[in-house]
């Protein structure tokens, strides 16, 4: 069966280190990956999105790599701030514009 | 820009009663929008698809005739809970994108409901 997975439920990081978070998936051929920001209550946030030939993007302070072989994509916030504490979400596209969710890792940045 | 709202933002409502959400694209035109479900600590799941002027797609195990969609233009879709009980208890988020197999989704902020 198809899965997605976070690799952990929770991460708690001291303010100005890297967060990396894990997306793990089996059983699917994504032509990209997609991760997104959920804060409480409300809708999840378009943080970035990367191709099956890419292996990496970055945006301002976040990166993100995309290994095909390994199906695992790593999500990494440096230089954390306590207003990155979100939980994260990452999402898959099998070759159509359906989404499919993890069920994403909370972080919480201590100052 | 491509901002997408959703009305109401919490909703409680009594055992049997029907449930109207809205989802709207409040700066661009929306080809395709899209509903999911989340339940607490839980992903989300799509539950269906709809093109504007068109029927919606549902996913696998979802009940087309208790959660009747319907997309009737291009910045509106509503997605109506008929006879809720409350295990339809959930957040549901609405998403829209410009044409249909792009990959970018604008999602709403979701909404609420508890049925009692």
């Amino acid at each position: 069966s198809q899965k997605i997975e976070q690799n952990s439920e929770a991460l708690n990081i001291q303010e100005g280190k890297t967060a990396t978070l894990t997306c793990n998936y089996t059983n699917y051929s994504p032509a990209y990956l997609q991760w997104y920001r959920q804060d409480p209550g409300r809708g999840p946030v378009f943080l970035l999105l990367i191709r099956e030939n890419e292996k990496e993007k970055r945006k301002e302070r976040l990166k993100v790599t995309f290994d095909t072989t390994l199906k695992q994509s790593l999500f990494h916030i440096t230089a954390s701030q306590p207003a990155d504490s979100a939980t994260y979400l990452c999402a898959l596209a099998p070759n159509d514009y359906k989404l499919s969710f993890g069920a994403g890792t909370t972080v919480t940045v201590r100052a | 820009g491509a901002v997408v709202s959703q009305h109401p933002s919490w909703v409680i409502c009594k055992s049997g009663t029907s449930v109207k959400i809205e989802c709207r694209s409040l700066d661009f035109q929306a080809t395709t929008m899209f509903w999911y479900r989340q339940f607490p600590k839980q992903s989300l799941m799509l539950m269906a698809t709809s093109n504007e002027g068109s029927k919606a797609t549902y996913e696998q195990g979802v009940e087309k005739d208790k959660f009747l969609i319907n997309h009737a233009s291009l910045t509106l879709s509503t997605l109506t809970v008929t006879s809720a009980h409350p295990e339809d208890s959930s957040f549901y988020i609405c998403s829209a994108s410009l044409a249909v197999l792009t990959d970018t989704q604008y999602f709403g902020p979701g909404t609420r409901l508890t049925v009692l």
